[in-house]
């Protein structure tokens, strides 16, 4: 079956404990991303990679590192989760970039007190 | 930078009534996407518009993109209880895509 998968679902952290949350897609995608969803804000795109070894910053990039070593894979970072780090993230894939239909995974809810 | 304006933030309809969600760019967009995320789920993709002046209908739902394309909206005739969701819109900025706050419906039957 053709998805993106997240891991973990949920996570309670606190304030400076390193964490990653892991993105796989298994659809050979050559785009991905990772956007940070809060209420009343939508979707607000922290980093994409347009193919492996290539990431760039979206909107809201600060407090976050993401690599591309593998095509499928393309895990986001805290360094130093703060509390306003709280929130939903999604990763998603494309195989066109943002010419076309954007796949989501099914979301990380981290909360960092 | 360019932004994606969507109206209104939320909508509480009966069954069986109509709803629009509007989506407003301060700058001319490529393309316009719309998603529908369920309460609890992640956003799906519903329809990409390209052309000026596009219209493109998906059973109950109408998709338009404004002459400008500037602005894009979303109609859904009759609503249904499986209408319920936050819909998105989200515009092509470069290599990014940058989305609405969203318009929550919630449908009473």
């Amino acid at each position: 079956e053709a998805q993106v998968t997240q891991n973990p679902r949920y996570l309670i952290t606190v304030t400076g404990k390193k964490l990653t949350v892991t993105c796989s897609q298994n659809m050979n995608h050559e785009y991905m991303s990772w956007y940070r969803q809060d209420p009343g804000l939508g979707l607000r795109q922290i980093y994409y990679s347009m193919n492996v070894e290539v990431t760039d910053k979206g909107d809201v990039p600060e407090g976050y590192k993401v690599s591309r070593k593998e095509k499928r894979n393309f895990p986001l970072i805290l360094e130093s989760p703060s509390p306003n780090q709280t929130s939903l993230y999604f990763c998603a894939s494309s195989d066109t970039g943002v010419y076309n239909e954007q796949f989501f995974g099914p979301g990380t809810r981290l909360t960092v007190l | 930078g360019q932004q994606v304006m969507q109206i209104p933030q939320y909508q509480h309809v009966q069954e069986g009534e109509d709803f629009t969600t509007y989506c407003n760019s301060s700058t001319t967009l490529s393309n316009i996407q719309w998603y529908k995320q369920r309460p609890g789920g992640h956003p799906v993709f519903l329809i990409q518009l390209v052309k000026s002046g596009e219209v493109k209908k998906q059973k109950r739902l109408t998709f338009q993109f404004g002459e400008a394309k500037k602005n894009s909206s979303l109609h859904i005739t009759a609503t249904q209880t499986t209408d319920v969701g936050t819909y998105f819109c989200a515009g092509r900025k470069g290599n990014k895509l940058v989305f609405g706050a969203g318009t929550i419906l919630r449908v009473k039957s």
